[in-house]
Order: C-alpha cells, then structure tokens, then sequence
C-alpha cells in the first residue's frame, strides 16, 4: 500500500511532556498538509509544505508547535510542553504540486493527561 | 474569510432509504474548488469528489450524487438506496484556487440502520 503513512497512531503523554509525530507522504507527492481535528468537528489546517519549504502556517500553530520537512519527503510535527487543549487527532495529508486532492493518512490521536 | 456550513449534524436513516447531506459555503474568491470527504468510523478521511466553481454540472458516481448550485452557494450531496456501510461522518470542504488549505464544514453523521 502506498498511502499516507502516520506514526504513532495513538500516542497518551503527560502534561508538560513533549511529544513528535512523523508522517510519510504519497511518494510523488510534493505537498503535505498538517491538520488539527478535535471531537465532533471538522478538521482544520495547522501547516502546508512544497517539498521542503514550509509556505503557510495557521495561527492555531503556537510556538510550542514546529514541522519540519527535512528532506522534502517525510515530515515531523512536534508539540513542546503539551497542554490538556493540545488533545485531537492530528492528520497528515499529501497531494501532488498542481493537484487538487489531498490525500489524508489514517492520523494520530493524542491524548494528555 | 472562507466558511463552510454543514447544518444537519446527525442524520439516521433505514436502509435503502435516501439521504441528503446540505453544505453551505462563504467565499470572496471567484474560482474556487469544493470536496467531499467520507470519514468512517476507523478515522482516515476518504476523497470522494472535487468540483471546479465554474463547472456546474452535477456528477453521478454509483450512488453518490452531487449537486451544486452556485447561485445559493450550496454543494448538497445525496446517498441513493443507502447502505449500512455508508454509515460515516461526511465533510465538505473548500479551497480557493490559488490557495492550498482545505476549510472545512463541522461534518455530517450519517448512521444507516439495516
């Protein structure tokens, strides 16, 4: 299967803790998308990445919050200092560079005690 | 600012019965394209359709139909002859163009009771 990939599937932290998820990309897909989405609602994006290059970051990413791209395939979101608030599932999608549909991995969910 | 309205939060019907999802949406930009997503209840959200704003044309895919009416906004979605398995949370979503982030509505959750 060669779907987005996301690692871990369920992570539960303690408060204060920090925490990283990694997501694999679509192979020949050059955007990866960041999103946000907590219980009952819709999700909402955090960041997008053109290979590397981080293009556009939504207010809701703190600066407890950072995503890197390193070498334009994987990507790494990290959350320092988690708080109860931080408690969502967090998605990764991919497209690719012109394309129009994102393609979205099956998310890890975070819980902080 | 874009915003996408999903009014019905819940929807329960019986089996082999239609269905009909609402989305509303609010944009400023004059090209724009329109998704639907199905997330079922193992959590990965699943393309369904992407719909250009200047190709009104309504699409039939099996038994999803999508109907777009760009004079009220609206992206109304329609499950035929339901089956248990469509039983998901539906999103509609929203892009400009020249944008990359995807906006979407607060979902639809459709349970199909057999």
């Amino acid at each position: 299967d060669t779907g987005v990939s996301q690692d871990p599937r369920h992570k539960i932290t303690k408060r204060g803790q920090n925490v990283t998820f990694r997501c694999d990309p679509i192979s020949e897909h050059n955007r990866l998308y960041w999103y946000r989405q907590t219980l009952g609602q819709g999700p909402e994006f955090l960041t997008y990445f053109q290979n590397e290059a981080q293009l556009e970051k939504s207010r809701l990413l703190s600066d407890r919050f950072s995503a890197e791209r390193p070498k334009g395939s994987f990507s790494t979101l990290e959350i320092q200092r988690t708080e109860q608030g931080d408690s969502a599932m967090y998605l990764c999608a991919s497209s690719l560079e012109g394309g129009d549909e994102q393609y979205f991995g099956p998310g890890t969910r975070l819980t902080v005690t | 600012a874009q915003k996408v309205t999903q009014a019905q939060t819940e929807i329960s019907v019986v089996e082999k019965e239609d269905v009909t999802l609402d989305c509303v949406y609010e944009t400023r930009d004059t090209t724009y394209y329109l998704f639907w997503y199905k997330q079922p209840p193992s959590g990965e959200l699943v393309f369904l359709i992407r719909r250009n704003s200047f190709d009104e044309q309504n699409e039939i895919s099996g038994r999803y139909s999508w109907n777009f009416q760009k004079s009220t906004s609206s992206f109304n979605f329609t499950i035929t002859a339901s089956q248990v398995v469509d039983s998901a949370v539906y999103f509609c979503a929203l892009r400009a163009a020249a944008g990359n982030k995807l906006t979407f509505g607060g979902g639809t959750r459709v349970l199909v009771k057999p």
